[in-house]
């Protein structure tokens, strides 16, 4: 079947500290890769995305790399800020099937000053 | 403008009422998909359609219902069968098989 694991939160970091948030899937086919964020009170928006193996996805410091090897998708930022706290969810998206976009549980980030 | 516009922002209902939350989209695309989301919670996909005159249950469809009568709308009623209805509710839409997702701003739903 088709599903995402996430790393669980929440997970606290200090200003400027690296992050990892750890993502792997299970897949039928060859699925494209994607980070969504979600700020307090708002929809979910695009972070990042990668389709293909071994393609990098990269938006504001954030990078993630579709490894096939080990189906995982890590989400990565050398240095975060305040305003990076939010939820962070992992989604794949397959091409069979009815209903082919899956997501992960989230992970909640909060950043200290 | 450009997107998906979900409405009202803020919704309340009384016990045994249904409601009607609006997903409305000038994206000119093909599948939408509402979601419900708890608080600290994952997404759970309560409908979703990939084509007008079409949809399909989610997860977690008992107690709400939908239709696709035009592209741009796929509206959800929450019915009072509905026991536990206070949630965020979220539309999606997407273009196609390996496109991303987008979201509107989510209605917050409460039982008063």
């Amino acid at each position: 079947g088709n599903s995402v694991t996430q790393m669980e939160g929440p997970v606290t970091l200090s200003e400027e500290a690296f992050l990892t948030i750890n993502c792997t899937y299970t897949a039928t086919g060859y699925p494209s890769l994607f980070w969504y964020v979600q700020y307090p009170g708002e929809g979910l928006q695009l972070l990042l995305k990668a389709t293909k193996a071994d393609d990098k996805g990269s938006n504001k410091g954030f990078e993630a790399t579709y490894r096939k090897e080990t189906t995982s998708f890590h989400l990565e930022k050398g240095s975060v800020q305040v305003s990076d706290s939010a939820v962070y969810f992992c989604a794949l998206s397959v091409r069979t099937g009815a209903n082919n976009l899956f997501f992960g549980t989230g992970t909640r980030l909060t950043v200290i000053p | 403008d450009g997107g998906i516009t979900q409405s009202p922002k803020y919704l309340f209902r009384k016990e045994g009422q249904n409601v009607t939350l609006s997903c409305e989209q000038n994206l000119n695309h093909d599948a939408m998909y509402w979601y419900r989301q708890d608080p600290g919670q994952g997404l759970r996909l309560i409908y979703y359609s990939q084509i007008v005159n079409d949809f399909q249950k989610g997860d977690i469809a008992e107690g709400y219902s939908v239709s696709r009568e035009k592209k741009e709308s796929f509206p959800l009623t929450v019915t009072s069968a509905q026991k536990n209805p206070t949630a965020f509710y979220l539309c999606a839409v997407r273009g196609g098989a390996h496109t991303e997702a987008f979201f509107g701003q989510g209605t917050r739903l409460t039982v008063v």
